[in-house]
């Protein structure tokens, strides 16, 4: 079993659509969570950290659930510039020493 | 731009050569971690250097193996290629502490094995 899985997709949704990935991880120690967006031929950048709490960041939201070490993104009001691979990271310790990546969810926004 | 740098950006080799990366962290990042990014897949990490010193590996075979210098910029070596270790292979920088921080990556070196 891989230690952190995402569909791989592709969505593909409209402009203006709500879209939604969901990621499991299987590390319970597992400490920090992350969204990285991969634009294609590019490196990874950080999108957004993940908290228990739930966090914001205009369209997007995300959310972690430990007891089910389920993580989760929402993109409201997709744009043509959100096509891009999605990346759900964990880190096993409070200090960030190793990035676990999912295989990625490909998100195609069409007109 | 992160301000991470790596060379070259693309290589090509054949089966059984030695190889060697570079990358340039960012301005005042002690902490280089590698990762190797297959097609279709996630980056995978490979090992992550602190001051010089090797902190932390992943799954690869010793073959792959690397340096940091005074300077914490790094190389990443791979010896008798593999047609397999053909990937994007991405470099992040980082400050050490106590809590997590952002990894910043390069943009990539892209290697392949013929």
């Amino acid at each position: 079993r891989k230690e952190v899985e995402q569909d791989p997709g592709p969505f593909n949704v409209p402009e203006g659509a709500t879209v939604a990935f969901n990621c499991t991880y299987s590390n319970s120690a597992s400490q920090s969570f992350f969204w990285y967006r991969q634009d294609c031929r590019k490196e990874p950048k950080l999108l957004m950290s993940v908290y228990s709490s739930g966090n914001e960041d205009g369209r997007f939201t995300a959310q972690l659930n430990r007891a089910s070490q389920y993580i989760s993104l929402l993109i409201r009001d997709s744009k043509l510039s959100d096509s891009a691979t999605y990346l759900c990271v964990v880190t096993d310790t409070g200090g960030g020493n190793k990035l676990t990546f999912g295989t990625g969810t490909q998100l195609k926004v069409e007109l | 731009e992160t301000g991470v740098t790596q060379s070259p950006t693309h290589l090509i080799k054949t089966r059984g050569q030695q190889v060697t990366l570079r990358c340039s962290s960012q301005s005042g990042h002690n902490t280089v971690s590698w990762y190797q990014q297959a097609l279709g897949q996630g980056p995978q990490f490979i090992f992550q250097y602190y001051r010089e010193e090797e902190n932390g590996r992943g799954n690869f075979p010793p073959r792959f193996s690397g340096l940091q210098f005074p300077n914490y910029s790094s190389e990443l070596n791979v010896n008798a290629l593999e047609l397999d270790d053909s990937a994007l292979y991405l470099c992040a920088s980082s400050l050490a502490s106590a809590s997590y921080n952002e990894q910043f990556f390069g943009p990539g070196t892209r290697l392949t094995v013929l």
